[in-house]
């Protein structure tokens, strides 16, 4: 099946720096979805983004889907950025569940 | 518009017990999706539903897990019996048809004692 695999797995930042997250997939995919989820559990929608630049407020997102990887940029922290990041991608063709990456678990210090 | 709801939002039983999980998706929405999450590892799919029909349940542990959504919106999922290594998040995701991306719920976190 397809690896989906995200760097680093830890990131520690203070408030206000910038940063920048890798998902890299092994195969074609139709849908490419970043993800936060929070200290509470909830995994809070951020991009669907197959290929192309996205952006909203202080995350954007960039994938190039022809050297199968995704970035997303976190610019000017918060402490409201902590938690764990997910790449999730669907494969091109039959392939109908969304296969998630292992997270970046981000903490943001005041 | 609401969001998925999902309950109860935490869930304590012992090995051996029974436990069903309950998911409204988004209205409209006619995919559904139960996922399991491992402490420290991304969610996994266990079944997915369009309307009220199984459309992949291939890492569904038929032995002691179901799910059903009997009329093509609400859905609930089983544990019978529970054993530790259940012990997880169990998300709900839905989708609209035609749109890739899915929506999460606030997660069920079961702990198997």
């Amino acid at each position: 099946g397809i690896q989906v695999e995200q760097s680093p797995p830890d990131l520690i930042l203070q408030e206000g720096a910038n940063s920048t997250l890798r998902c890299n997939f092994s195969d074609s995919v139709n849908n490419l979805q970043w993800f936060h989820q929070n200290p509470w559990g909830q995994l809070i929608n951020l991009f669907y983004i197959p290929s192309g630049t996205k952006q909203n407020g202080r995350l954007s997102a960039t994938t190039v889907a022809t050297e199968r990887y995704s970035l997303l940029y976190i610019s000017s922290s918060q402490t409201t950025d902590s938690g764990v990041y997910f790449c999730a991608v669907l494969l091109s063709g039959s392939a109908r569940q969304l296969t998630f990456g292992s997270g970046t678990q981000l903490t943001v210090l005041p | 518009e609401a969001g998925v709801a999902q309950s109860p939002r935490y869930k304590i039983i012992e090995k051996r017990q029974s436990v069903a999980f309950w998911c409204n998706p988004i209205s409209g929405h006619a995919t559904l999706y139960w996922y399991q999450q491992i402490l420290g590892q991304g969610p996994k799919l266990l079944i997915q539903f369009q309307n009220n029909g199984v459309v992949d349940d291939s890492q569904l542990p038929k032995d002691r897990f179901s799910a059903e959504r009997l009329k093509g919106v609400d859905s609930t999922l089983k544990i019978q019996p529970a054993k530790l290594e259940d012990s997880a998040v169990y998300l709900c995701a839905s989708r609209r048809l035609g749109r890739h991306e899915q929506y999460f719920g606030p997660g069920t976190r079961l702990t198997v004692t």
